[in-house]
């Protein structure tokens, strides 16, 4: 079974700030790992594909095989940086071997302090 | 290129009722999903299709069914709703690429049931 955790239901950080949500994973196999970014609002939008390892908006995702990690971090904080972030991970599906079942955690509301 | 479009994007049903959803993927994409979000489970997978066919399902009653047509087009269909099925689901379409995929998501059916 795949799963996603993400320990922060909420994190508050002052503009300027470095910030950092944490997500850690659990998936036997070889996992693709994302982070998702939803704006007061608007719709799911992709941020970041551990894949790809780009830096989108100045945040970056590590994907850490040993500790099962994929943390989402930023070195300076701005204020449009609030939102609900996702961070998601796509295995294969239990029937038929589908790569785009995405698993979701439980999403950290970031919030950008002025 | 147009995004993922979905319709209806609001809508108010009785309970018993039932309610249909639609989904419009990007041109190109034949992957369709469907995903239910509310405040209490977050972001749950409920069904992939593939050229009109399920690929895959989540963890659902029988009440939630959907299809694929040929241009790629989706629906997905509640019967008997309960007080419980209030939530917004979220259509996304994928495309596989040689990096991986990437699975874009629409805005959105917010469905009430009263």
């Amino acid at each position: 079974a795949q799963r996603v955790t993400q320990p922060e239901k909420l994190l508050s950080v002052f503009k300027g700030a470095p910030v950092e949500l944490k997500c850690n994973y659990s998936y036997s196999g070889s996992p693709e790992l994302f982070w998702y970014v939803q704006y007061s609002r608007q719709r799911l939008q992709l941020l970041l594909r551990h894949i790809s390892r780009e830096s989108i908006k100045g945040f970056t995702a590590d994907l850490n095989k040993g500790e099962t990690s994929f943390h989402l971090k930023k070195p300076f904080a701005q204020e449009e940086d609030s939102a609900m972030y996702y961070c998601a991970l796509s295995g294969r599906g239990e029937s038929s071997g589908s790569a785009r079942q995405l698993t979701f955690g439980s999403g950290t509301q970031l919030t950008v302090l002025p | 290129k147009a995004g993922v479009t979905q319709t209806p994007r609001y809508l108010i049903k009785t309970r018993g009722q039932q309610v249909t959803l639609s989904c419009s993927p990007i041109s190109g994409h034949r992957s369709v999903s469907w995903y239910q979000q509310t405040p209490g489970q977050g972001l749950q997978f409920l069904f992939e299709y593939f050229s009109e066919t399920q690929r895959n399902k989540g963890n659902f009653p029988g009440r939630f069914s959907g299809r694929q047509f040929s241009n790629s087009r989706s629906e997905m269909n509640v019967s008997t709703l309960e007080l419980g099925d209030s939530a917004l689901y979220l259509c996304a379409s994928s495309i596989s690429q040689s990096s991986g995929n990437t699975i874009y998501f629409g805005e959105g059916s917010w469905l009430t049931v009263v």
